[in-house]
């Protein structure tokens, strides 16, 4: 039981609609990021948040947006969807940034598919 | 820039039959090396994180060990249940950098 809670767990979107990923973390956990992974490949990092402010973000489009909220819940918003959009969205949360003990913990993953 | 291999693609072993499974890294300063373990469809089931060279962990039959350049995950007498694929991956030093992975190596191990 990893603490880290993700919805939905899937769910098929038309091109160029605009869908909200949702994660709930363990309480404590302060860092929150989110990953992109498309079929047989590792997750790609698309951003970060640390008490509530993005402090880094991958080689993702402004159209990939996120908040964090002071319950340790999260979003991923993503506007305009493309089909290459199409993959599974990873929650991960920690105390802190992953190091010197602090374990990073992923959700289940939404599927999202972009018709 | 920071870049994991992981090898081989995919291995396929008899069950009871002992393998390796190699992680190799590039990073400019490694605060830690995590292994993960990946069922079809499903998140990423933390296995280990290692922060130096030398450092070794079990858990049942897996034993991940690391290097300055690379990682091992050894896989004893493995069952068809440990049969997933399993992600290797670099947190660089900065602290705002987040998990670099590899692609992955899918295992399946036949009874």
């Amino acid at each position: 039981e990893t603490g880290v809670t993700q919805s939905p767990t899937h769910l098929i979107k038309t091109r160029g609609q605009q869908v909200t990923l949702r994660c709930s973390s363990q309480s404590g956990h302060n860092t929150v990021s989110w990953y992109q992974q498309a079929l047989g490949q590792g997750p790609q990092f698309i951003f970060q948040y640390y008490r509530e402010e993005e402090n880094g973000r991958g080689n993702f489009p402004p159209r990939f947006s996120g908040l964090q909220f002071p319950n340790y819940s999260s979003e991923l918003n993503v506007n305009a969807l493309e089909l290459d959009d199409s993959a599974l969205y990873l929650c991960a949360s920690s105390t802190g940034t992953g190091g010197s003990g602090n374990t990073i913990y992923f959700g289940e993953g939404s599927w999202l598919t972009v018709v | 820039e920071d870049q994991v291999t992981q090898s081989p693609e995919a291995l396929r072993l008899q069950e009871g039959e002992s393998s390796s499974l190699n992680c190799s890294y590039t990073v400019s300063g490694l605060r830690g090396l995590f292994w993960y373990r990946q069922d079809p469809g499903k998140g990423p089931e933390f296995l280990f994180t290692l922060y130096s060279a030398g450092e070794e962990k079990e858990k049942e039959r897996l034993k991940a060990t690391l290097t300055k350049k690379e990682s091992f995950l050894h896989i004893t007498a493995p069952k068809p249940e440990d049969s997933a694929t399993y992600l290797c991956a670099v947190l660089p030093y900065s602290g705002n950098t987040p998990l670099v992975f590899g692609k992955g190596t899918r295992l399946s191990v036949i009874a």
